[in-house]
């Protein structure tokens, strides 16, 4: 198993770029998550999902979208870029709601 | 704000000290409660997980954590510490009142240890 993949590892965008952050994983999860993390602020939680069509707002939605077709696959949008965006993304996924996480290797975020 | 506190940002300790990492969090009822762990440049990792039972949970590496309902913590500890571990610790919650679905972390705590 590759676990959980995330593309690409580095961005830079300018402000006002859209985007999509991919994530997959090939460990037939049902719960898939995004988080955000940022110096003294550990991982923040932008949106989740619970199985393929259901997604639902974390702690800091504002800016990004998710949307979730596949069990495979939970790409995460930002719609207009800005420098407060600037982070380094994690996907995550675990079979159930009890179960073990698991991170990808996170995707490096610039805006300028 | 965040609902899951960690009460000290950056620890600092000699080899074979003993280490104590406090946790709270401010759900009520029922929670599932977790560390991982994030080595420099890697993934998080997990370290142990409480859900019920012995309040008292063991995990990898030699660490362990205690669950006080009580006082809404979920303190990591460690006998002796190695270099190895230095490494930056999160707490993390899946509170009932979200179904469980949310994974909710703290800001994490920045782990040094001098040889």
């Amino acid at each position: 198993n590759a676990g959980v993949t995330q593309t690409p590892k580095f961005q830079v965008l300018k402000t006002g770029q859209s985007m999509t952050l991919q994530c997959a994983q090939d460990m037939n999860h049902e719960y898939m998550s995004w988080y955000r993390q940022d110096p003294g602020m550990g991982l923040r939680l932008i949106h989740y999902s619970v199985g393929a069509g259901i997604t639902d707002q974390g702690e800091v939605p504002n800016g990004y979208n998710v949307s979730r077709s596949t069990t495979e696959d939970f790409p995460l949008r930002l719609l207009s870029a800005a420098p407060s965006q600037t982070s380094v993304y994690f996907c995550a996924s675990r079979y159930g709601p009890t179960d073990t996480q698991y991170f990808g290797p996170g995707t490096r975020l610039t805006v300028l | 704000a965040q609902s899951v506190s960690q009460h000290n940002h950056h620890v600092i300790l000699s080899e074979a000290a003993s280490l104590e990492l406090g946790c709270n969090y401010s759900y009520g009822g029922t929670v599932n409660l977790f560390w991982y762990v994030q080595y420099p440049g890697q993934h998080l990792q997990l370290l142990l997980k409480y859900f019920s039972g012995d309040p008292l949970v063991k995990g990898i590496k030699g660490f362990e954590a205690e669950f006080i309902k009580s006082k809404f913590s979920f303190n990591l500890r460690k006998p002796s510490v190695q270099w190895s571990d230095t490494a930056e610790y999160f707490c993390a919650v899946t509170p009932f009142s979200g179904g469980y679905n949310k994974l909710i972390f703290g800001a994490g705590t920045r782990l040094a240890v001098h040889p």
